[in-house]
This record gives structure tokens, C-alpha cells and sequence, in this order.
């Protein structure tokens, strides 16, 4: 299995609601890691996580919490969102070194009303 | 940090012609150079990498090339197809138990039938 899967594809919520973004990879790597992506820009690193500790938490405010329950799985815990978080949530993994290639999930479409 | 700077921002080529993407990366400890191709509403798909220990990378229709000493890395694609239209990022990094890749803006690419 070479692919990371995200569920769900699209997510409309409200701002006063929680929902969870869920990402598993079955490759055997030791990096997960979530990106923000908004319309015609690169990916905005979010967290990464290695050995299922957070290694990289890039300033993301707190109604973004982010999980890894086990090496397969990454959550994303969401909660209070405001409008301008609508955008595509990516979830990638990679191996580690010497290979470092970042594989990526086909994302979340979200949209906070 | 890293900062990548890529250009053309877009592109537009005639199918059969060569599309040239050039980037530039700031700091000369990264050593880990991939390539993203994402398709319109789609995850972004690595098409090719290069390490800082070679110069150039070739598969099929797509090649890289890495100069070190002025920090620039190319993305070369030969007889341009209509399936290659999409939005290429070139990104930077430092190989390390985790990654922080740094993602230049972006080239649209259309290729003309």
C-alpha cells in the first residue's frame, strides 16, 4: 500500500462546532505531518510529527489540535474555526531519512460558514 | 530559514515545446530538492527529486538540474503534453529526522493543444 487516505473528502462546518480531519498512511513511516493549502499557494506546514511525537508546531492557534494516536494514524481536532481556515487540509508522510520523500493524502476540501 | 523563490509564476507553452520552471534556495544547508506537480483540485504528486550530491536527474520527459555553488535548481520538461497543465512547486530541504520543507509559489503551466 503506497498511498496516504484522508477522510472526510469535504467538510462544511459551522463556527461554533468540532469535527475531526483523520489521515492514515500503512507504509511504515515514522513522519506524518498536516499542511494548509488555500487556493493558487504552495502548502503551509501546519505540524509534523516524528515517532508519534510533535516535533513542529508552527505557531497554528489553538482551535487547530493535532493527534497521533499510532504511527499509522494523524488526527486533526478542530474546533471554534473562523471563516478564513476554509481550505484544502492536506496530510502527508514520509519515511525518514536518506529518503525523505513526502507523500501526500488527497486532502479535505473545508469550509467554516 | 529556507526561502525559495520560483518563476515563472505561469506559463504558457504549444504542445511538443520545452517548459523551463528555475528556482532558488537561500540556504546552503539544504540538500534535498523534490518537485510537485498538482493538478487542479488534486494532492500534489512528487514527479522528480535531486540530491546535493548530483548535478542532474533524468526520467523520461523531465529532468533537474542543481547547481549548489549559486543555490539554483531547474525543472526541464521536453515535448510538452496537454496532461502536463497543471500548478509545479519546487521545494527545499535540509535531510533530518523530520523534514521542514520550504515550497516556492508555484508555476502554472498550460500547455496549448
Amino acid at each position: 500500500d503506497t498511498e496516504v487516505t484522508q477522510t472526510p473528502k469535504h467538510l462544511v462546518m459551522g463556527m461554533t462546532n468540532k469535527k475531526s480531519l483523520k489521515c492514515e498512511q500503512h507504509m511504515g513511516h515514522r513522519a506524518m505531518y498536516w499542511y494548509k493549502q488555500k487556493a493558487k499557494k504552495p502548502p503551509e506546514l501546519m505540524f509534523v510529527y516524528s515517532y508519534e511525537k510533535l516535533s513542529i508546531n508552527e505557531s497554528v492557534p489553538s482551535r487547530f489540535s493535532p493527534e497521533c494516536p499510532n504511527s499509522s494514524l494523524l488526527n486533526l481536532h478542530l474546533h471554534a474555526l473562523q471563516p478564513e481556515d476554509s481550505a484544502l487540509y492536506l496530510c502527508a508522510s514520509s519515511q525518514g531519512p536518506p529518503t525523505d520523500t513526502q507523500y501526500f493524502g488527497p486532502g479535505t476540501r473545508l469550509t467554516v460558514l | 530559514g529556507e526561502n525559495v523563490e520560483q518563476h515563472p509564476s505561469t506559463l504558457s507553452v504549444q504542445e511538443g515545446d520545452s517548459a523551463v520552471i528555475k528556482c532558488t534556495y537561500s540556504d546552503s544547508a539544504s540538500n534535498y530538492f523534490p518537485w510537485y506537480k498538482q493538478e487542479l483540485g488534486k494532492r500534489p504528486q512528487l514527479i522528480i527529486d535531486i540530491r546535493s550530491n548530483v548535478g542532474e536527474k533524468k526520467d523520461q520527459r523531465i529532468a533537474v538540474t542543481l547547481n549548489k555553488t549559486a543555490k539554483h535548481f531547474s525543472l526541464h520538461i521536453t515535448e510538452t503534453q496537454p496532461e502536463d497543465s497543471a500548478v509545479y512547486f519546487c521545494a527545499a530541504t535540509v535531510s533530518g529526522g523530520y523534514q521542514k520543507v520550504t515550497f516556492g509559489i508555484g508555476t502554472k503551466l498550460q500547455v496549448i493543444p
